[in-house]
């Protein structure tokens, strides 16, 4: 079945620096790909989305490329601040086609000045 | 305008006790969709509403599990007999119609089963 797997957490970082996180995906299909983001005490929100090979999505400078030779969609930022610490969750909608979402287990970011 | 909104926001309850949880999507969105997030398990789907269409219930863990949608908004998460491991929080989200790419999520329901 259709799965996401991302690089496990915590991620530290000092404020300023380059933030990567990896997510790979096995699918079947064309999936559409999400990054969504939990801050602390908020409920999930939608941070970028691709829908086909080679589309970027960006938000809040935040960027990830839908890479199908790769199978990947890795999340970046040239420069964290403290206001990005969060959970960061990887999906897809599935091969079903209810658009329901299939997640990485989340990876913790934790900024610090 | 107004977010997808559940109650309770926290329940505590006994095991083998029924409880419900509650979610109302946002206006006008036709599809509807309850995941769990847990510790060992991260976030999984549970079930899904579109329209009138039959439910997809794939997600759901075991028959004590149930959920409905009553006229196309509002919809109860029932879980009968519960037990520790049901212990999570439950998120509902919608969006606009089948296939859409965003999903709207509430805040999420916080069950303890002690």
């Amino acid at each position: 079945g259709d799965s996401v797997t991302q690089m496990e957490g915590p991620v530290t970082l000092s404020e300023e620096a380059f933030l990567t996180i990896n997510c790979t995906y096995t699918a079947t299909g064309y999936p559409s790909l999400f990054w969504y983001v939990q801050y602390p005490g908020e409920g999930l929100q939608l941070l970028l989305k691709a829908t086909k090979a080679d589309d970027k999505g960006s938000n809040k400078g935040f960027e990830a490329t839908y890479r199908k030779e790769t199978t990947s969609f890795h999340l970046e930022k040239g420069s964290v601040q403290v206001s990005d610490s969060a959970v960061y969750f990887c999906a897809l909608t599935s091969s079903s086609n209810t658009g329901k979402l299939i997640f990485g287990q989340g990876t913790t970011l934790q900024v610090k000045p | 305008g107004a977010g997808v909104s559940q109650s309770p926001s926290n329940k505590v309850t006994e095991k083998g006790k029924d409880v419900e949880l509650r979610c109302d999507p946002i206006s006008g969105h036709t599809a509807l969709y309850w995941y769990r997030q847990s510790l060992g398990q991260g976030l999984e789907f549970l079930i899904y509403f579109q329209g009138n269409s039959a439910p997809d219930k794939s997600g759901l863990p075991s028959d004590r599990f149930s959920a409905e949608r009553t006229g196309g908004s509002v919809s109860t998460l029932t879980i009968q007999r519960t037990q520790q491991e049901d212990s999570a929080v439950y998120l509902c989200a919608s969006n606009q119609y089948q296939g859409s790419y965003e999903q709207y999520f509430g805040p999420g329901t916080r069950l303890t089963v002690t």
